[in-house]
Parts: C-alpha cells; structure tokens; sequence
C-alpha cells in the first residue's frame, strides 16, 4: 500500500506563500483530500478539504489537478504562528482506510 | 465549530495497569468516531473507528484486546488500554464526524499523552 507522502519539512519568512504538496497515488475515487494544522501536543486543527480543481477559503488555498493523485496546500502571506506540522489525509488504498500523509514541518522565520 | 473533549490530557501508569481515555463530542452528536495513536516526530496512525452501539473496526496490527473501544453514546467513546506497557506511551488522539464517512469533516480533540513507567 503506496504511503500518503509530503516533504519532511520547509522553512520559510514571514509574509511568503508557501506551497505543500501531498502525494497520494491511492487516493479513493469518492474521497476527498482534507488538510489539518497540528501544533505540538495538540490535536490536528481542520484547515481546508476539497475533491478536485480548486478550493480556497479565508486562510488557506487547495489545488488538485485532474488525476487527483496529489495535492497542493497553498498558505498566502504566512506569520511566525504558522509554524507547525501540516497533514493531508485521504482515503486511500480502498476498505474506507483513513490515510494521514507523513506531515511537514513548516517553519516560519522573520 | 464542533468541540471535541478528552479526558484526561496527560496520564502516567504503571507497566501492567489500564487506563482509561474519554473523548467527548460537547456539541454534537458524534455517529462516529476514530482513536489515532502518535508517536514523537511521526504522524497519526488510525488505531480504530467506532460507529456509536456497535463493535469497532480495529486497522490491521492494532490488537482489540489490547485497546478497548467503547462508543456506547452519541457524545461519548472510551479507548482503555489494558495491562500497559511502556512500548504503549503514546500521544493517542480521538476524532469524531456526525456522519459515517471518512469524508465528513472529523473534529479532533486535544489528545491525551500516555506515558508507562
């Protein structure tokens, strides 16, 4: 069963757009692709989800191209307090298997 | 938005003991609900779902014995894990959705860090 994979981490400065991407080769044909913020010692925090093209909201864009085979966490502007770890989840591999990705650490510098 | 609660948000146990963790939805009724386990510096793994009155559905590995699910209400699921070991010190985080898909949004709680000494 092919992981749900991202890149260990990336840095950043404040005020930049930082683009995270998601792998996941397995991806369900009725799943959607959600994305969550965690901060240590504390549950995943909901960010955005969508199914496919674009999706974007007060904080955050999602862009899944027409394999839906990864994904893209766009965060427009970011500030030191988006320094945490930022998951996709899908559902992958078939049997309704929740599928976190491997997370990324984002870290964000003046 | 939908609060989820978990009690309690630290424990320290004895190799050999069980302990109990709750996780409440405050808000809402949760059909189902998800125990993740997380290690340091790894991601969630899903140990097991439970839709509320029946049996869960444990992932391959994860042993039901081991780990007791209870979802015997709409707000509230119990995850004991029996005769503790220290390989069981874990940061283990509850979920819960109003509907029966994975798709629907999960609320998480805070977790609960485990530790066995």
């Amino acid at each position: 069963l092919a992981k749900t994979t991202q890149p260990i981490s990336m840095d950043s400065y404040e005020g930049q757009e930082v683009n995270i991407t998601c792998s996941h080769n397995n991806i369900a044909t009725n799943d959607y692709i959600t994305w969550y913020q965690q901060f240590p010692s504390q549950g995943p925090r909901f960010i955005i989800q969508g199914y496919k093209t674009k999706v974007t909201n007060e904080v955050a864009s999602l862009f899944i191209p027409a394999d839906r085979k990864s994904s893209t966490l766009s965060l427009p502007r970011v500030s030191l307090s988006d320094t945490a770890v930022y998951y996709c989840l899908v559902e992958a591999g078939g049997g309704n298997k929740l599928t976190f990705g491997t997370g990324t650490q984002l870290k964000v510098e003046l | 938005g939908a609060v989820v609660s978990q009690h309690p948000s630290w424990v320290i146990c004895k190799s050999g003991t069980s302990v109990k963790i709750e996780c409440r939805s405050l808000d809402f009724q949760a059909t189902t609900m998800f125990w993740y386990r997380q290690f340091p510096k790894q991601s969630l793994m899903l140990m097991a779902t439970s839709n509320e009155g029946s049996k869960a559905t444990y992932e391959q590995g994860v042993e039901k014995d081991k780990f007791l699910i209870n979802h015997a209400s709409l707000t509230l699921s119990t995850l004991t894990v029996t005769s503790a070991h220290p390989e069981d010190s874990s940061f283990y985080i509850c979920s819960a959705t109003s509907g029966t898909s994975g798709n629907d949004e999960q609320y998480f709680g805070p977790g609960t860090r485990l530790t066995v000494t």
